[in-house]
């Protein structure tokens, strides 16, 4: 089956510094893949859509500013947290779906930043 | 608004009990509906999908069932093991077929 790889799992930073977080798709091409957050106990929050070759599409209330993403190649989406702060420390997911419609979602491992 | 509901207080079953859990919805005409597993500190796991033209759709020890009328799909797993526990995400797709929106998940925790 496919599979959607996130690295890193976990990430313990700095107040101030910046993470990347990167989500790749080994078995198709994913021209859209889906960053979302989630707290604990709590549901996923989609952030944003990451479409290949052109600027991601951000929902209401998320900083583009703060979350960088860049989605250079059909396999390859990444999230950057910039000037990370403590209330960023949450549990980052990435998904994808192969292209067609009503197809089921591949996630990632999810990765948990830790800002200190 | 559109909203998707579900339970979230933990369900704790039996071991060899049928665990069902429930997704309500409003606002929303889905043509498909999609529950996923969450372990602990992991993504979601695809599990199953079901159209609407499906009243009932089964895998193995699962089966889901989802009634348009009452806007309301129920999960099911029969015969519950521990290895079951985990939090289970019921999620729509829009219209368009191309963004999913999840519930908040419920947890269901099965007792040897």
């Amino acid at each position: 089956g496919a599979v959607v790889s996130q690295h890193p799992s976990r990430v313990i930073c700095k107040s101030g510094t910046s993470v990347k977080i990167e989500c790749r798709s080994l078995d198709f091409q994913a021209t859209t893949m889906f960053w979302y957050r989630q707290f604990p106990k709590q549901s996923l929050m989609l952030m944003a859509t990451s479409n290949e070759g052109s600027k991601a599409t951000y929902e209401q209330g998320v900083e583009k500013d703060k979350f960088l993403i860049n989605h250079a190649s059909l396999t390859l989406s990444t999230l950057t947290v910039t000037s990370a702060h403590p209330e960023d420390s949450s549990f980052y997911i990435c998904s994808a779906r192969r292209q067609g419609l009503f197809t089921e979602a591949f996630f990632g491992q999810g990765t948990r930043l830790t800002v200190v | 608004s559109q909203k998707i509901e579900q339970n979230s207080e933990a369900l704790n079953i039996q071991e060899g009990k049928t665990a069902t859990l429930t997704c309500n919805y409003t606002n929303y005409s889905p043509a498909y509906l999609q529950w996923y597993r969450q372990d602990p500190g992991r993504g979601p796991v695809f599990l199953l999908l079901i159209r609407e033209n499906e009243k009932e759709k089964r895998k193995e020890r699962l089966k889901v069932t989802f009634d348009t009328t009452l806007k309301q799909s129920l999960f099911h797993i029969t015969a519950s093991q521990p290895a079951d526990s985990a939090t289970y995400l019921c999620a729509l797709l829009n219209n368009a077929g191309n963004m999913l929106t999840f519930g908040g998940g419920t947890r269901l925790m099965v007792k040897p």
